[in-house]
């Protein structure tokens, strides 16, 4: 059973819409993150959060905006989503002994 | 930041096992190596960690070196399933960013 959920699985959606894509996880991790990954290549760091109301940007410059209000939830969203931005997004928290717990992955397309 | 590096790609025979290599002759004392693999695109799965002792579960088991500058992840009996990238990376407690590299992309083949 997953403890980090990712929402959709799958999305297509027209250019130019405002999308939020959701993570939630029940393990009570203080660490989250958003990686984006195109077919065949490298994760890559687009935001991060220590905690409640901390965010940072990552390693890979993104047009996308983060939010931590609660612990366990940590949306992402596109305020005008592009083709550009067609890529699978991967969310990830942090527990103290194993390292990364990973979400399935939300795979978008924007057409 | 520790980097790490691994052969691009192996092979391996199903039923054989898949010894895959890394490097990571920069890692400080309280740094732990990681390893993780990507099936297919899906998120990346924990496999198996160690700081300096070899580690072994149910999955695999984990050789590090007396040095600690390279360290080997072993699939005894490796299956099509176990086809995947696999990814060595060090970390330690305090460190913040998880940063990827290519991984090494094993085929298991019947």
């Amino acid at each position: 059973e997953a403890d980090i959920y990712q929402t959709p699985r799958y999305l297509v959606i027209g250019t130019g819409k405002k999308i939020t894509l959701e993570c939630s996880q029940t393990m009570g991790h203080d660490k989250m993150y958003w990686y984006q990954q195109d077919p065949g290549m490298e994760l890559h760091l687009i935001h991060y959060s220590y905690g409640v109301n901390s965010t940072e940007k990552g390693d890979l410059s993104s047009e996308s905006t983060v939010s931590r209000i609660r612990t366990e939830h940590f949306p992402l969203t596109l305020e005008s989503a592009r083709p550009s931005h067609t890529s699978q997004y991967l969310c990830a928290s942090r527990g103290t002994n194993y390292g990364y717990t990973f979400g399935s992955g939300t795979r978008l397309t924007v057409v | 930041d520790a980097k790490t590096t691994q052969p691009p790609s192996m092979d391996c025979a199903e039923g054989r096992a898949a010894n895959l290599p890394c490097n990571h002759s920069t890692i400080s004392g309280n740094e732990y190596v990681y390893w993780y693999r990507q099936i297919h695109s899906q998120g990346p799965q924990y496999i198996i960690h160690g700081l300096k002792n070899n580690e072994t579960n149910e999955m695999a088991s984990l050789i590090i070196t007396e040095d600690r500058k390279s360290s080997t992840l072993i699939l005894p009996h490796a299956t099509l399933r176990d086809t995947a990238v696999y990814y060595c990376i060090v970390l330690n407690t305090g460190f913040q960013k998880l940063v990827f590299g290519t991984g090494t992309r094993l085929l298991v083949s019947p």
